[in-house]
């Protein structure tokens, strides 16, 4: 099952426009990472924002944690054509000892339109 | 490398037959993962290897898909008699430990169809 979910599913936008994205989870974390993937690429890491964080820059990336909600926010300002790509949130789960792993949403789809 | 590497980076393959995708993740990354997604859909996680040994194999769809891992380093994933529910892009990725702050470093991904 997953254990992120982002909505929206998918978001239109015009180049220059902010783009807000969300991601649920169900069960505590030590970290939340956001990646990004271009259409029938790999995954690209953006950022990582641990849970005694509450908000995290990375030039025009913001991240939000809200852990008492379980959720986080992605935003993107100034968005530029090259934005356009599906956006991921992954949380990490317990695997047994200090093992752990990442599960990821189904991602919101963004298309940033020049 | 500079980077995970996966392949083959497609693959097609007849319902029934056997099918294996590598991956080479990054020097020195003890950690890698396999992940499976379909079309439109998010990761769904498959295995997980801390170093040689598989701590997690929980996302394994059934008996058979199978992977291994040799000297810390390249991983294969079988598919046996496959089916054509197993078509998606199989993506591989390391990570320099499975600790809870691991950034995952992906691969292109291979893609299988199955006929």
């Amino acid at each position: 099952s997953q254990q992120g979910e982002e909505d929206p599913q998918a978001l239109s936008i015009q180049e220059g426009e902010n783009a807000t994205m969300n991601c649920s989870y169900k069960t505590s974390i030590n970290n939340l990472q956001w990646y990004r993937q271009n259409s029938g690429r790999g995954l690209v890491h953006l950022i990582l924002i641990r849970s005694n964080e509450r908000e995290k820059h990375s030039g025009r990336l913001r991240v939000t944690l809200d852990t008492s909600k379980k959720s986080s926010s992605l935003l993107i300002t100034a968005s530029r054509a090259a934005d356009t790509a599906s956006y991921f949130c992954a949380t990490d789960a317990n695997s047994g000892g200090s093992n752990y792993k990442l599960t990821f949403g189904k991602g919101t789809l963004l298309t940033v339109n020049p | 490398g500079a980077g995970v590497s996966q392949s083959p980076s497609n693959k097609v393959t007849e319902k029934g037959k056997d099918v294996e995708l590598r991956c080479d993740p990054i020097s020195g990354h003890t950690a890698l993962y396999w992940y499976r997604q379909s079309l439109g859909q998010g990761l769904e996680f498959l295995i997980y290897f801390q170093g040689n040994s598989a701590p997690d194999k929980s996302g394994l769809p059934s008996d058979r898909f199978s992977a291994e891992r040799t000297g810390g380093s390249v991983s294969t994933l079988t598919i046996q008699r496959t089916q054509q529910e197993d078509s998606a892009v199989y993506l591989c990725a390391s990570s320099l430990s499975g600790g809870t702050t691991g950034e995952l470093f992906f691969g292109e991904g291979s893609r299988l169809t199955v006929l």
